[in-house]
């Protein structure tokens, strides 16, 4: 099932902040962000696994909350590059096919 | 280190023609995914490769999809007849296995097919 994301689109200024949500209804092995931007390969950000581990990319944070089977993703001193579409993708074993949420838009203005 | 690299980068085709996309993992990766995305929407997995075995593709649409990896290094997918809801962006994406990783899937830039 697909997971969830929150907000659908967020507009910022330079240097604001922003936190984007994804929830599953089903247990979850691990989490992972991508960064599309228009007719480029979305870009690994992040993976967080059951247990605690991530791993991280540049000014970029995140994190699980295996419970409640939600990650979030902090951006931090937004730059005009971190303008895209952010992508969840949900694995509910150590391997096998990513289930992607809908996407959330994020715009940040000079 | 050579990323993932997808061919052709768009394609446009009349309904009941056929089209043939490429994608070349990288070098050393077994698993090898291909998903799409209709405009708008997320992003959907369609099939994976293990090497040369395909070991999931409960995301195929229908029989009109063919993919195959040959050798277990690039892959295609053949969609034939096209229809007008085929339309979207096809990614692909490679990762390693092994003990101890975590399927970091890296994507291509994807194909944008149109189907007029």
């Amino acid at each position: 099932q697909q997971p969830v994301q929150s907000p659908q689109a967020v507009i910022l200024r330079e240097g604001e902040d922003a936190v984007i949500n994804c929830s599953s209804s089903k247990a979850l092995y691990s989490v992972h962000w991508y960064r599309q931007k228009h007719g480029e390969a979305p870009v690994f950000l992040m993976i967080l696994l059951k247990g605690g581990e991530q791993k991280g990319h540049e000014k970029i944070s995140a994190s699980f909350n295996e419970k409640k089977q939600q990650s979030s993703l902090y951006l931090t001193a937004s730059q005009l590059s971190y303008s895209g579409t952010y992508f969840c993708g949900t694995l509910g074993t150590s391997y096998g096919k990513l289930t992607f949420g809908q996407g959330t838009i994020l715009t940040v203005h000079p | 280190e050579a990323g993932v690299t997808q061919f052709p980068s768009h394609s446009v085709i009349e309904k009941g023609q056929t089209v043939t996309l490429r994608c070349d993992p990288i070098s050393g990766h077994d698993n090898l995914y291909w998903y799409r995305r209709v405009m708008g929407k997320e992003i959907k997995f369609l099939l994976h490769f293990v090497k040369e075995s395909k070991q999931d593709e409960s995301g195929m649409p229908n029989n009109r999809f063919l993919a195959e990896r040959t050798g277990g290094t690039y892959s295609t997918l053949k969609v034939q007849p096209a229809e007008l809801e085929d339309s979207g962006v096809y990614f692909c994406a490679s990762s390693p296995s092994g003990p101890g990783l975590n399927n970091e899937q890296f994507f291509g830039p994807g194909t944008r097919l149109t189907v007029l």
